[in-house]
């Protein structure tokens, strides 16, 4: 159960698009589509933002979208805006009745 | 409005045991699997354990397996933790969270999470 690999760090300047990546094995992220993404404001319990590789829950905006290649997932964030500042952790099954975490990317809005 | 309320928290010598609650409502707890998550301060998200929703399937992570144990008592609508033999590194926030799906067999993802419970493994 190795974490899954996420830059520690991105940027971008409002109205740009950012994607954060998140690289796992053939073993969870390449092997099936229970991929998620959450969002967490310092001091706060994550949200929620993506589940299903790119499928959004209701009331999170279509700005975050979701895709996945072989091993890696991404999280796309368009149009930034200051309020998207926060890390975000991807997630994975990784067979076996367990789940692995990204490390976390922490998101500037410069 | 879906509430989680973790308690049982504190400070506890390695080797130790603490039980952890997490309270639910607002929602049909006896329809969801629920799952514990953890965050070492100032550090990433870690999957602790997760339970099905009548109780039967119950996972953990291999860190926790054999010293930590997950149940439900869906009649109270509270979920648990049990850990026993604490190590320094088992020092963390822990979540509790509910399944974004009605009656999923796996707690894949999480719609709806606690404010936490602070567990601090110190001699």
């Amino acid at each position: 159960q190795s974490a899954l690999t996420q830059p520690p760090s991105a940027s971008g300047s409002p109205g740009q698009s950012v994607t954060i990546s998140c690289t796992g094995t053939s073993s969870d992220v390449g092997n099936y589509n229970y991929v998620s993404w959450y969002q967490q404001h310092p001091g706060k319990a994550p949200k929620l933002m993506i589940y299903e590789v790119y499928k959004r829950p209701s009331g999170v905006p279509d700005r975050f979208s979701g895709s996945k290649s072989g091993n890696t997932a991404s999280l796309t964030v368009s149009g930034l805006q200051a309020e998207d500042e926060a890390d975000y952790y991807c997630s994975s099954y990784a067979g076996s009745n367990t789940l692995v975490f990204g490390g976390g990317t922490k998101l500037t809005v410069l | 409005e879906v509430q989680l309320l973790e308690s049982g928290g504190g400070l506890v010598q390695p080797g130790g045991s603490l039980r952890l609650s997490c309270a639910a409502s607002g929602f049909t707890f006896s329809s969801y699997a629920v799952t514990w998550v953890r965050q070492a301060p100032g550090k990433g998200l870690e999957w602790v354990s997760g339970i099905s929703t009548v109780g039967v399937g119950t996972y953990y992570a291999d860190s926790v397996k054999g010293r930590f144990t997950i149940s439900r008592d869906n009649s109270k609508n509270t979920l648990f933790l049990q850990m026993n033999s604490l190590r320094a590194e088992d020092s963390a926030v822990y979540y509790c969270a509910k399944d974004y799906f009605e009656s999923s067999p796996y707690p894949f993802y999480f719609d709806n999470w606690g404010r936490g419970t602070l567990v601090t493994v110190s001699s």
